[in-house]
């Protein structure tokens, strides 16, 4: 699977908007952009994925850019239970059918 | 939502003895389910991929005969970690991916809570 790079941290304050960056400039046409998060002393959990549209959930906004090369997850209004390590792992279309999660970038939601 | 339950949560056991740790899809098949182990803050890194009734696809410098890995139904998967040491301490995190909701690029896989190993 193509390498994604994250940001190492980031902080955002509760309630206000928090925009999580993902650059894959070696995205193929056939890599699915996915996106986890890990909650302290928990699983990782699913958050969205998305090919080449924008994509909404009840959790998040995964905006993708026009070329696939970079990505934004978008939470509307981070609450303190928002605070975690947030992965971007791109998925090929037919390829492995491993999960394999980089360092992502930790966020903290400051009260 | 699909739900994955891992037990125990936590477990301590002394170095040299042998423990299991379950891993079950509560409201969907799963044909292959993975392993992950989690050092503190460090990402999570793959162990091991489980197929039902067949043997399991370990990653390198995984030692197969150290995390005996058996998926003998759609809905279980056992990681025994066997004679443990203190090494082995260890965030252990169990998959699953619904194979009715096809290929994986295009569907979530599901987590356990993980399980919390201390070797002593």
């Amino acid at each position: 699977d193509a390498k994604t790079t994250q940001p190492n941290s980031m902080e955002s304050n509760e309630e206000e908007p928090v925009h999580l960056p993902c650059n894959h400039s070696t995205i193929s046409g056939t890599d699915y952009i996915h996106w986890y998060r890990q909650l302290p002393s928990q699983g990782p959990e699913y958050v969205i994925h998305g090919l080449t549209s924008n994509v909404n959930n009840r959790m998040a906004s995964l905006a993708i850019a026009e070329d696939r090369k970079s990505s934004t997850l978008i939470l509307h209004r981070a609450t303190l239970r928002d605070a975690a390590v947030y992965y971007c792992i791109l998925r090929a279309q037919g390829g492995s059918e491993k999960l394999v999660f980089g360092k992502g970038t930790k966020l903290t939601v400051n009260p | 939502g699909a739900v994955v339950s891992q037990h125990p949560s936590r477990v301590i056991c002394k170095s040299g003895t042998s423990v299991k740790i379950e891993c079950r899809s509560l409201d969907f098949q799963a044909t292959t389910m993975f392993w992950y182990r989690q050092f503190p803050k460090q990402s999570l890194m793959l162990m091991a991929t489980s197929n039902e009734g067949s043997k399991a696809t370990y990653e390198q410098g995984v030692e197969k005969d150290k995390f005996l890995i058996n998926h003998a139904s759609l809905t279980l998967s056992t990681l025994t970690v066997t004679s443990a040491h203190p090494e082995d301490s260890s965030f252990y995190i169990c998959s699953a991916r619904n194979r009715e909701l096809g290929r994986s690029y295009n569907s979530p896989l599901h987590f356990g809570n993980g399980t919390r190993l201390t070797v002593t």
